[in-house]
């Protein structure tokens, strides 16, 4: 089945710096999501990105489908993006999705 | 505003106990989901359904039954309870594409 590894499995960033999260996944992709899941637990969904280049707000993924990876981008790190960042596939449009175990982020002020 | 709400929040069980989780979508979303989320795990898929009367198999099922009556209802059913069920449960609906994922609050259920 799908395999989905996320790098780094922590990260510790002073306010202000960038955030570089990595998603590899086994087998090809046919939806790609990133979600965040806050300190006191609550799930949100951040963006779809199964292909290409996204940006929101200052978040941008980049997901190259044939190297069967995805990176999220944070910019300008805030106390408030303190979390976990959980990387999800689907493969073969089974709406079956598989998450990994996730990039646990602190950023101190 | 569409919402997923789960109940209960909280939920403490006898081993052996038969134990119900309820999920309620308001989005009008074909696909619903039933996780858990064990340290060091991660998110590990239950059941999950298409639609009202279907229901599927996740990566790990046994000791866990679903039913879905409705569009907006889905239910996780552990017939027998066991200390090993005892984790955080999220419920998720999701429409067109699996594109706009909306996930649960969550219920902590503890087996003794």
């Amino acid at each position: 089945g799908q395999q989905v590894q996320q790098s780094p499995a922590s990260l510790v960033l002073q306010e202000g710096e960038n955030a570089e999260l990595q998603c590899n996944f086994s087998s090809t992709a046919t939806q790609l999501q990133w979600f965040y899941q806050s300190p006191g637990g609550s799930l949100v969904s951040l963006l779809s990105n199964p292909s290409g280049t996204k940006h929101t707000g200052r978040l941008t993924s980049t997901t190259v489908t044939k190297e069967r990876r995805s990176s999220l981008h944070i910019s300008s790190s805030q106390t408030t993006d303190s979390g976990t960042y959980l990387c999800a596939i689907e493969s073969g449009g089974n709406y079956k999705p598989t998450f990994g175990k996730g990039t646990s982020l602190v950023v101190h002020p | 505003e569409a919402a997923v709400t789960q109940s209960p929040r909280n939920k403490v069980a006898v081993t052996g106990g038969k134990v119900t989780l309820s999920c309620n979508q308001t989005n009008n979303h074909n696909n619903m989901y039933w996780y858990r989320q064990d340290t060091g795990h991660g998110l590990r898929l239950i059941h999950y359904s298409y639609g009202a009367g279907s229901t599927e198999k996740g990566d790990i099922p046994d000791g866990y039954k679903a039913s879905r009556p409705s569009q907006e209802n889905f239910s996780l059913i552990l017939e027998l309870a066991t200390p090993s069920q005892t984790s955080v449960y999220f419920c998720a609906s999701a429409g067109t594409a699996n594109s706009d994922y909306t996930f649960g609050s969550g219920t902590r259920l503890l087996v003794i």
